[in-house]
């Protein structure tokens, strides 16, 4: 079975500084996975996506995460926060034959000081 | 640019009744998956839904929930008997192609709370 982790279920960092979201997951399959951001009312939006091809992956609003089979991490980051990147962040795998069920990790919320 | 929409944003009843959500996915989409969060816990899978059959249930999905789109714009998830556990955010989603590697669209939620 699959499973999602994400360690830390609230973190803090001020303006500027790196944000840095862990992810650790299992499949015993390559996996698919991808970060998803939720702000207050909203629904969750897709940050970026891993499924084949080069490691590292670039989403938007300039995060990105990198593939790591050996370690089975899919960490993300971004070199500068930034206020409004103060948010739910939610990291999900599956696989190819899952027809899109999405396993999720149980959210990172990042708070930004300033 | 195009969103998937949900109503209510809140709904509140009492043990026992049904209840209904409603979501509006993504015009040009083909594929319809319900996801619910309890409070404090991860986002769940419940049901994926195309071409008007349930592709793939969880094992929550069990007899007293149901999903219908009983139009071409709105997909619903109905709650025949709801029981105090079924309080939770309920995220309507959706996807063009329905592969593993398509992205899916999220809802807003809706905030069922059982009394």
């Amino acid at each position: 079975a699959q499973s999602v982790t994400q360690l830390g279920s609230h973190v803090s960092v001020s303006e500027g500084a790196l944000v840095l979201l862990r992810c650790n997951y299992s499949s015993s399959v390559p996996p698919y996975l991808f970060w998803y951001v939720q702000y207050p009312n909203q629904g969750l939006q897709l940050l970026l996506k891993y499924t084949t091809g080069a490691t590292l992956v670039k989403g938007i609003n300039g995060f990105e995460a990198e593939f790591k089979k050996s370690e089975t991490s899919f960490h993300l980051t971004k070199p500068s926060a930034h206020m409004s990147d103060a948010a739910e962040y939610f990291c999900a795998v599956t696989r190819y034959n899952q027809g899109g069920k999405l396993i999720f990790g149980q959210g990172t919320e990042l708070s930004v000081k300033p | 640019e195009p969103e998937v929409t949900q109503t209510p944003s809140h709904q509140v009843t009492q043990m026992g009744q049904e209840v209904i959500l409603r979501c509006v996915p993504i015009s040009n989409h083909l594929y319809f998956y319900w996801y619910r969060q309890i409070l404090g816990q991860k986002v769940e899978f419940l049901v994926s839904f195309y071409n008007n059959e349930i592709s793939e249930k969880s094992e929550i999905f069990d007899d007293q929930f149901s999903v219908e789109r009983p139009d071409g714009s709105n997909f619903t998830l109905k709650i025949r008997s709801t029981k105090l556990e079924d309080s939770a955010m309920y995220f309507c989603a959706s996807s063009a192609s329905g592969g593993a590697a398509d992205t899916q669209y999220f809802g807003p939620g809706t905030r069922l709370t059982v009394l």
